[in-house]
């Protein structure tokens, strides 16, 4: 079955307890994505990666880093967390697209993850 | 600047009957995908249906058509015979390629849909 899973699915921690949040994809998709959904702002980008060992910053990328060793795994890391980083996050992947409109080239979500920050 | 503004917060509808979600976006690219996405309450986002910026025809999928109108930069929702399993979260969202060929979603703030029975 073609999925984006994460985890934890949900997890409480403490003001500057480094953590991971794992993201995985089975589609052999080249892009991947980190999004955090706040409530009346929507869901945001935080970093995006176009293949393996390319990756970019998005709209909030600020107190997060990435990696992308693996075509299959993007895990998103919060190194000194902060309660403003509570939040929604989501992982998404999608293969490239040229731009030209055409297609239903739609990103695959993950489940969410939801992260407290105590 | 705001690249999708969905400006109703929440709206309602009778089941059985037809809504219109309203999405508009802001671009100067020529070259661009619009997507609607439901967020159920228990969290998920699931994809309803796609319109590529040189796509002539509006797309539909089942009880889903999406009401594209370029001149205007709108891509408004419809959602027929509603039911009450479409009380949900719904976001509008534009893929954006840029310089580097990066395919990044932009999205709306949200609509949130009761259905009432």
């Amino acid at each position: 079955e073609a999925q984006v899973t994460q985890n934890p699915r949900y997890l409480i921690t403490v003001t500057g307890k480094k953590l991971t949040v794992t993201c995985s994809q089975n589609m052999n998709h080249e892009y991947m994505s980190w999004y955090r959904q706040d409530p009346g702002l929507g869901l945001r980008q935080i970093y995006y990666s176009m293949n393996v060992e390319v990756t970019d910053k998005g709209d909030v990328p600020e107190g997060y880093k990435v990696s992308r060793k693996e075509k299959r795994n993007f895990p998103l890391i919060l190194e000194s967390p902060s309660p403003n980083q509570t939040s929604l996050y989501f992982c998404a992947s999608s293969l490239i697209s040229l731009g030209f409109g055409g297609g239903t080239d739609t990103q695959y979500f993950g489940p969410g993850t939801r992260l407290t920050v105590l | 600047a705001q690249k999708i503004t969905q400006t109703q917060p929440g709206m309602f509808v009778q089941e059985k009957e037809a809504v219109t979600l309203d999405c508009t976006y802001d671009t100067s690219d020529q070259s661009y995908g619009l997507f609607w996405y439901k967020q159920p309450s228990s969290g998920e986002m699931i994809f309803l249906i796609y319109q590529g910026s040189y796509d002539e025809q509006n797309a539909t999928e089942g009880r889903y058509s999406l009401n594209f109108q370029k001149a205007r930069k709108s891509a408004n929702l419809v959602i027929s015979a509603s039911q009450l399993g479409d009380s949900a979260m719904y976001f509008c969202a534009m893929r954006d390629v840029d310089q580097t060929g990066a395919n990044n979603l932009f999205f709306g703030t949200g609509t949130r849909l009761t259905v009432i029975p």
